[in-house]
């Protein structure tokens, strides 16, 4: 059974930091392209990054682009979303997030998403 | 930046029959993918590649995309289909885009 399973998120002030963590199980995690997915209270969803299987390539949207980095142990089948100068608005669900890959390709649609781990962001 | 565009809400009475619209600009031209997502849980993939249902989804969920805009279609609606949906594109530009979601409310 695939499992991803989200850990360190909780609260911190305007211009923290924090690392949150993503453990995949249940499959071969080092063939898949990892993302983070975030939802703010009673909001949608919103892409946020994602990695290469072999961590060779990462993507960012605009809103955290130079604030959050992305990474992966593949050893570990953890993917990591490490988190600066945290804002209000930063406030969500962050969702670790499967693409859907069949040997070297990947589809662009997502196939399994952890439970998500709340970070809130408030003095 | 590409933008997907939902309804807030969509209302139907049990056993007939939801469409949920997303639309954005030439989306015939990109696959369309779409989650269900239930109160505190996390979302779940219900169609992908504008029509195709993952393993588990059952016969009464599809989707089209022949042009603006693309639909999801729930057939013989239950009452435990009541959740929010989102569409979902990947763009060159703008990566993964999810539409704003749509509260499908079953009356």
């Amino acid at each position: 059974e695939v499992q991803l399973v989200e850990s360190g998120g909780g609260l911190v002030q305007p211009g923290g930091s924090l690392r949150l963590s993503c453990e995949g199980s249940g499959f071969s995690f080092r063939s898949y392209w990892m993302h983070w997915v975030r939802q703010a209270p009673g909001k949608g969803l919103v892409w946020l990054s994602h990695i290469y299987s072999d961590g060779s390539v990462t993507k960012y949207a605009d809103s955290v682009k130079g604030r959050f980095t992305i990474s992966r142990d593949n050893a570990k089948n953890t993917v990591y979303l490490q988190m600066n100068s945290l804002r209000v608005e930063d406030t969500a669900v962050y969702y670790c997030v499967r693409e859907a890959c069949s040997g070297n390709s990947c589809f662009a649609y997502f196939d399994y998403w952890g439970q998500g781990t709340l970070v809130t962001v408030s003095s | 930046s590409y933008v997907l565009t939902q309804p807030p809400s969509v209302s139907v009475a049990p056993g007939q029959t939801a469409r949920i619209p997303c639309g954005g600009n030439n989306i015939g031209s990109n696959s369309v993918h779409w989650y269900q997502q239930k109160p505190g849980q996390a979302p779940v993939l219900v169609v992908y590649d504008d029509s195709d249902r993952p393993s588990g989804i059952p016969e009464r969920f599809s989707g089209s995309n022949s042009g603006n805009p693309a639909t999801l279609t729930i057939t013989r609606v239950e009452v435990g289909d009541e959740a929010d949906y989102y569409c979902q594109v990947w763009d060159s530009s703008s990566q993964h885009v999810f539409g704003g979601g749509t509260r499908l409310n079953v009356l």
